[in-house]
């Protein structure tokens, strides 16, 4: 059964850095694609990037600039780092597994609110 | 970038009734290796999305036979033969064509019971 957890701070202020980690249990993080989706309060689903098991990654236009994303199989964890956040940024963000183009795995999701 | 947009942003269904939800594409979603890279996800509240449908019709392991998917280049739609009260929440399609790999969702649609 695979199996996505997400952790970090729940709370982040405006201007600072938000972290995320997500471990993965029940498989292998080779050969999948591993990304982050947010949701903001009352808004839909929003694709922030993804991440190979050898380090490649590709994240939304829109966000790329201040995404960061990296993986250590060795832990069967990746991460997500999102610079310079505003209220904007407040979200449910949710870790999850692709696989062949599409999303089969993920995460419970945890709420992160960017305030001061 | 590719547009979803969805059609209709909610729907209230009796129990036991036929629902279908529109998902448009802003360009094909029919890729060079001849696959149609449309997905259906269902929101429930509380839980993370799931998946239903991948590939524009095949059903996800443990989903209903009453859900079925189908469509073709950029039109494409969601049916639920017969509603059951569990099938709340938000539905949202995904394409997954662009390269390099980038997915974008459409807006969701609410479903809810009569």
């Amino acid at each position: 059964q695979v199996q996505l957890q997400e952790s970090g701070p729940g709370l982040v202020k405006p201007s600072e850095t938000l972290s995320l980690t997500c471990t993965v249990s029940g498989a292998s993080m080779t050969n999948y694609f591993w990304s982050w989706i947010r949701q903001p309060p009352g808004k839909g689903l929003e694709w922030i990037g993804y991440m190979f098991h050898s380090g490649t990654t590709t994240s939304n236009p829109s966000l790329k600039s201040r995404v960061t994303m990296s993986v250590d199989t060795s832990k069967s964890q990746f991460s997500l780092k999102l610079t310079s956040v505003t209220a904007a940024d407040t979200a449910v963000y949710y870790c999850a597994r692709e696989a062949g183009r599409l999303v089969d795995y993920w995460g419970q999701g945890t709420l992160v609110t960017v305030s001061s | 970038d590719v547009v979803m947009t969805q059609t209709p942003l909610s729907l209230s269904v009796t129990p036991g009734q036929p629902a279908s939800i529109s998902c448009r594409s802003s360009q094909s979603l029919l890729h060079s290796d001849g696959k149609t890279y449309l997905s259906w996800y269902l929101h429930k509240p509380g839980q993370p999305p799931q998946l239903l449908i991948y590939k524009v019709s095949n059903r996800f392991s443990g989903v209903p036979d009453r859900f079925s998917g189908d469509g073709s280049g950029t039109d494409f739609t969601l049916k639920i033969s017969r509603v059951e009260a569990e099938d709340v929440g938000v539905y949202y399609c995904m394409q997954s064509i662009e390269l390099p790999l980038m997915c974008s969702f459409g807006q969701g649609t609410k479903l809810e019971i009569k």
